[in-house]
């Protein structure tokens, strides 16, 4: 597509339920990434794909944070058992290739809006 | 690892006045610095970005200074217009990770 998609935009859960959230790249973007915001912070980094595999996931927070991307294009960002802390935007980017390739933009989605009661 | 703090966190200014936001990093392997704009109930947009072998980079009303010995970074906007209005994040990337760390944001307002 013309721009990375991020569904849903809003997303109200209860504390405990599980959550899934979905990016959909820039086409022919190798590099995906997610990040999460709180309100007046910047980004946090979670979780980088080259393709397929998660090059580098030492964002994630803990181990009920999960992410897959398992044909090297949409992304799907998985949270167990959800605290009310998990409340944020979770921005998605994509890049054509990695970061640390060179010259790349990130370009970013809109954010799916994540509120745990 | 690598921290990045930016200032200041709102900045107003009349309308067709500069604009300058300040970033410094720790890691002085860090190489690539890009800032961002973000508008309510968007994700960041990059404006701007510099690599470490250049000191400064113009873009029309855009430019950003790089000092890699005192290891800061500024976004300068000359003319500001009513449609600069929104939040400004500097980042720094380096090779010993593939994560672009952020500063905390700057609200820019321009008053008409």
């Amino acid at each position: 597509g013309a721009g990375v998609s991020q569904t849903p935009s809003n997303k109200v859960t209860e504390k405990g339920k599980y959550v899934e959230l979905r990016c959909d790249p820039i086409s022919g973007h190798t590099a995906l990434y997610w990040y999460r915001q709180s309100l007046g912070q910047g980004p946090e980094f979670l979780i980088y794909f080259q393709g397929t595999g998660a090059a580098d996931d030492s964002g994630l927070p803990n181990d009920r944070f999960f992410a897959v991307r398992p044909e090297g294009s949409v992304s799907t960002l998985k949270i167990q058992r959800t605290e009310r802390g998990d409340s944020a935007v979770y921005l998605c980017a994509s890049s054509l290739t990695g970061l640390a390739a060179g010259a790349n933009v990130l370009t970013f989605g809109a954010g799916s809006r994540l509120t745990v009661l | 690892g690598e921290n990045v703090e930016q200032h200041p966190s709102t900045l107003s200014v009349q309308e067709g006045d500069s604009a300058v936001i300040k970033c410094t990093y720790s890691d002085s392997a860090s190489n690539y610095f890009p800032w961002y704009k973000q508008e309510l109930g968007k994700g960041p947009q990059l404006i701007i970005d510099i690599r470490s072998n250049v000191g400064e980079k113009k873009d029309q009303r855009i430019a950003v200074t790089l000092n890699k010995t005192a290891k800061h970074f500024s976004l300068h906007i000359t003319e500001t217009q009513p449609e600069d209005s929104a939040v400004y994040f500097c980042a720094a990337f380096g090779d010993s990770n593939y994560q672009l760390i952020w500063g905390a944001g700057t609200k820019l307002i321009i008053k008409p």
